[in-house]
């Protein structure tokens, strides 16, 4: 199967920073990648889809000046938390699709302090 | 809204035993139904996508079911290994042009009992 990576696995952060997570397809190109994120006791909930060489798509409620999406490769995908709060800890995790499958990467645990 | 819901929320069973969960989901509109298994640490690992009313697709000791007139899809795992204990997300497709939006159910986190 198609494989995705995703850095950094965990990050901490002070309140104010701004982090940015990568999403890679490591053996397959892929036009359209998708960024989710999950509370605890919750499900996968979709942020945010991903389109190389245009701008991301945002579901509602999704602020976009906060979760700045680039999809500058056929490759790789960013999220940048811009002015992360301790209300932006979460469980954030992409995805790609790859012959009518999402691939997932392993996803990245950010706690804001 | 989309509800996707998946019972039971966690399961025990006994290693060699058999068990079962469900995955109910809206049935108009209906485009796809993934499954996937999801190992703490880990990438979620696709099993199976399922389109068609009645489908049944096997993958070594896991299948699953699918009803799409009455929006209910079964997972089945046959004589439980240690290795089987994970979280199993189900996630929705509607139909609509162009659209390759997954809708997730919560999981079934199933643990093994050596």
């Amino acid at each position: 199967g198609a494989v995705v990576s995703q850095h950094p696995s965990r990050v901490i952060c002070k309140s104010g920073t701004s982090v940015k997570i990568e999403c890679r397809s490591l053996d397959f190109q892929a036009t359209t990648m998708f960024w989710y994120r999950q509370f605890p006791k919750q499900s996968l909930m979709l942020m945010a889809t991903s389109n190389e060489g245009s701008k991301a798509t945002y579901e509602q409620g999704v602020e976009k000046d906060k979760f700045l999406i680039n999809h500058a490769s056929l490759t790789l995908s960013t999220l940048t938390v811009t002015s992360a709060h301790p209300e932006d800890s979460s469980f954030y995790i992409c995805s790609a699709t790859a012959w009518d499958t999402q691939y997932f990467g392993p996803g990245t645990r950010l706690t804001v302090l | 809204i989309l509800n996707v819901e998946q019972s039971p929320q966690s399961l025990h069973v006994q290693e060699g035993d058999s068990t079962n969960f469900t995955c109910s989901f809206p049935s108009s509109n209906f485009y796809a139904l993934h499954w996937y298994r999801w190992e703490t640490a880990k990438s979620p690992e696709a099993l199976f996508v399922m389109t068609l009313n009645g489908d049944e697709k096997k993958k070594g000791r896991i299948s699953a079911t699918l009803n799409t007139k009455e929006g209910y899809s079964y997972l089945y795992i046959k004589g439980s290994q240690p290795e089987d204990s994970a979280t199993y997300l189900c996630a929705f497709k509607r139909l609509y042009f162009g659209n390759e939006k997954l809708t997730f159910g919560t999981g079934t986190r199933l643990t093994i009992i050596p």
